[in-house]
């Protein structure tokens, strides 16, 4: 079974400042997607950046960008320019891109989320 | 597009009483929709998996008895609480997508609250 790890359950960054977060995860599968989702105080998930695990080039999402090492299992969130508004949990999520048979199909495992501080 | 509303958003009821929760996809036909739960400062971890005209696949631990999904059409999926208990009480999400390896959309979530 696929695990995704999130070691750092809090994080703060000064507004305007880089902050990095990691996101280990754990599968014998080759073909994968991997997300970086936000929850603010409102609770409403939203996507920040997507992986697909087959290109090698680092996705990137206006301020947002990810550090993706294949062989490591490792996929971390790079925010530049943090602003106020970033302020949220954040969620690294793994979805196979395989069938599974007799098992759920597409569904998002989600790591345990860091909770992202901007100070001004 | 893309938009998912889930309706109530908040719900405080007594104890045995059964909850429905909406989620509609209202731009898009969703094939597949999650049924998520989300305890205080925890993840979100998945309840059950819908897909348009059949049973939904319930995680091993949840009670399908419990928990009834319903995805009668490609715009809508509803959850019933039944007979509710204050364990009960959560944070409930659902997200919808195109297909199951289509992105998922999620909605805002309903705070179940069972007094």
């Amino acid at each position: 079974a696929q695990t995704v790890t999130q070691s750092q359950p809090e994080m703060s960054v000064q507004e305007a400042e880089t902050v990095t977060l990691s996101c280990t995860y754990d599968t014998s599968e080759s073909d994968y997607y991997l997300f970086w989702y936000k929850q603010p105080p409102s609770r409403q998930m939203i996507l920040v950046i997507r992986q697909e695990a087959y290109k090698q080039q680092n996705a990137t999402e206006n301020r947002f960008s990810v550090n993706f090492q294949k062989a490591a299992k490792s996929f971390s969130l790079k925010i530049s320019d943090s602003q106020l508004g970033d302020a949220a949990m954040y969620f690294c999520a793994y979805r196979s891109s395989s069938w599974n048979y007799g098992g759920s199909q597409g569904n998002l495992i989600f790591g345990k989320g860091t909770k992202l501080s901007v100070k001004p | 597009g893309a938009v998912v509303s889930q309706h109530p958003s908040r719900v405080i009821c007594k104890s045995g009483t059964s909850v429905k929760i909406e989620c509609r996809s209202l731009d898009f036909q969703a094939t597949t929709m999650f049924w998520y739960r989300q305890f205080p400062k925890q993840s979100l971890m998945l309840m059950a998996t819908s897909n348009e005209g059949s049973k939904a696949t319930y995680e091993q631990g949840v009670e399908k008895d419990k928990f009834l999904i319903n995805h009668a059409s490609l715009t809508l999926s509803t959850l019933t609480v039944t007979s509710a208990h204050p364990e009960d009480s959560s944070f409930y999400i659902c997200s919808a997508s195109r297909g199951w390896d289509q992105p998922q959309h999620f909605g805002d979530g309903t705070r179940l609250s069972i007094l």
